[in-house]
């Protein structure tokens, strides 16, 4: 079974520039998550999608950040403009059903540093 | 070796020995709880998971144990390996489905 996919790997960006992010769900699986990762610390939610729907964005920054799941499958993470505080790890997890139902499967993230 | 989860980020191990990571979850509603390993440079990896109607659960050389009177999982691994040197988190579902991690503790194995 193929993995979650992100990419890119790897993104430097100066304050103020936008960027986005890519992923590509485990086949068949329903939920879709964008996380983001300090350094040091644990995964904090940014959004949930159930299929193409939004199921959870109150953790959002929604005045710069921004994501969409196409056709229930695919889904891009966008930040404009950026900002220093932005810089981490962003990952994408997948899930075949629910959060309660089915444990998240994480790809291996990108890392953003905005200088 | 033992830790005391968020008081206690990191935990050194001897080869061979058995680990313990512990974590102290917060919401008395959490009714499911999964371990993930995290290697440098790498997602979550799903390690074990368990629901709060059981007590304990084995995986391959993993076991999960639940208190749920104290709200405290913890994390056995044994026979360390150098190869279990990461960062491990636990995280809980919470109202309404949504996973919350911890901080995580960070795991060496000593050869």
């Amino acid at each position: 079974e193929a993995g979650v996919a992100q990419s890119p790997r790897y993104k430097i960006i100066e304050k103020r520039q936008s960027v986005a992010f890519w992923c590509n769900p485990i086949s068949g699986h329903a939920t879709l998550y964008w996380y983001q990762q300090i350094l040091g610390q644990g995964p904090k939610l940014l959004i949930q999608f159930q299929n193409n729907g939004v199921v959870d964005d109150s953790q959002l920054p929604k005045d710069r950040f921004s994501a969409e799941r196409l056709k229930g499958v695919d889904s891009t993470l966008k930040i404009q403009p950026a900002k220093l505080e932005d810089s981490a790890v962003y990952l994408c997890a997948s899930s075949l059903d629910g959060p309660s139902v089915s444990p998240l499967h994480f790809g291996n993230g990108t890392r953003l540093t905005v200088t | 070796g033992e830790s005391v989860g968020l008081h206690l980020p990191t935990l050194s191990v001897q080869e061979g020995d058995n680990s313990i990571i512990n974590c102290a979850y917060s919401n008395s509603a959490s009714d499911y709880f999964i371990w993930y390993k995290q290697e440098s440079g790498k997602g979550p990896q799903f390690i074990i998971d368990i629901r709060s109607n059981m007590d304990k659960r084995q995986g391959q050389r993993v076991t999960v144990l639940l208190n749920k009177t104290v709200k405290h999982l913890s994390l056995q691994i044994a026979a360390t390996q150098p190869g279990d040197s990461a960062v491990y988190f636990c995280a809980e579902i919470r109202v309404p489905n949504q996973f919350y991690f911890g901080t995580g503790t960070s795991l060496t194995v000593i050869p």
